[in-house]
């Protein structure tokens, strides 16, 4: 399964874009990139995925380079209770295993 | 709404003692999976299963065990408990994965909150 890193701790301004790096440099063809978050005391929460096209929904964006070996997750206008953990997931389509690495820990401040 | 339910949110058992953990889901999902969280570990998989009565270790299955034998149903079990089990559980589920990229995202419960003494 494709390893991913994420920097251990990011801060973030309330009101300006978070953007939230990963690596996955081993990333196979037919794994997607998917994201979570978990908050406080709280089981974790879907935001988005991707393959290899960008994605946008109302939670965020995602933006994969075109070797895939990297991703950005962007919260376009961070709030407060936008302050969390996010992992960023290589999942591979054919068993939809879900493997989590150590994430990023987001500040959101005021 | 969809739901993940997780037997107990707090559960203290004595050293030795067979632990079950239980977790059921009512959207019809074929995976389940259960986690453990530490502190500065992260959610690390033990046990995922992909149907009824399948099952395959994640990267920590040593000291538990895993039973599903119906499809709403997927129970964790701590054959003979420790202290270093001491954790939060969370169990999740999600469809099996489908071609074309559809949204399979994971629905997790609320966690269980084990201490072994």
């Amino acid at each position: 399964d494709a390893k991913t890193t994420q920097p251990t701790s990011m801060d973030c301004a309330e009101g300006r874009a978070a953007n939230l790096p990963c690596n996955h440099s081993t990333i196979s063809g037919n794994e997607y990139v998917y994201w979570y978050r978990q908050i406080h005391s709280q089981g974790p929460q879907y935001i988005i995925h991707g393959l290899k096209n960008n994605e946008t929904n109302e939670m965020a964006s995602l933006i994969i380079t075109e070797d895939r070996k990297s991703s950005t997750l962007i919260l376009p206008h961070a709030t407060l209770r936008d302050t969390a953990v996010y992992y960023c997931i290589v999942r591979p389509s054919n068993t939809g295993k879900l493997i989590f690495g150590q994430g990023t820990t987001l500040q959101v401040k005021p | 709404d969809v739901k993940v339910t997780q037997s107990s949110r707090y559960l203290v058992k004595r050293t030795g003692e067979k632990v079950f953990l239980e977790c059921v889901q009512d959207m019809d999902h074929e995976n389940m999976f259960w986690y453990r969280q530490d502190p500065g570990l992260g959610l690390r998989l033990i046990y995922f299963s992909y149907d009824v009565k399948m099952k395959e270790k994640g990267d920590i299955p040593e000291g538990y065990s895993v039973s599903r034998e119906k499809k709403e149903r997927f129970s964790l079990i701590l054959e003979s408990a420790s202290t270093n089990q001491t954790s939060m559980y969370l169990c999740a589920s999600s469809l099996r994965i489908r071609v074309g990229g559809m949204n399979t995202e994971a629905f997790f419960g609320q966690g269980t909150r084990l201490t072994v003494v």
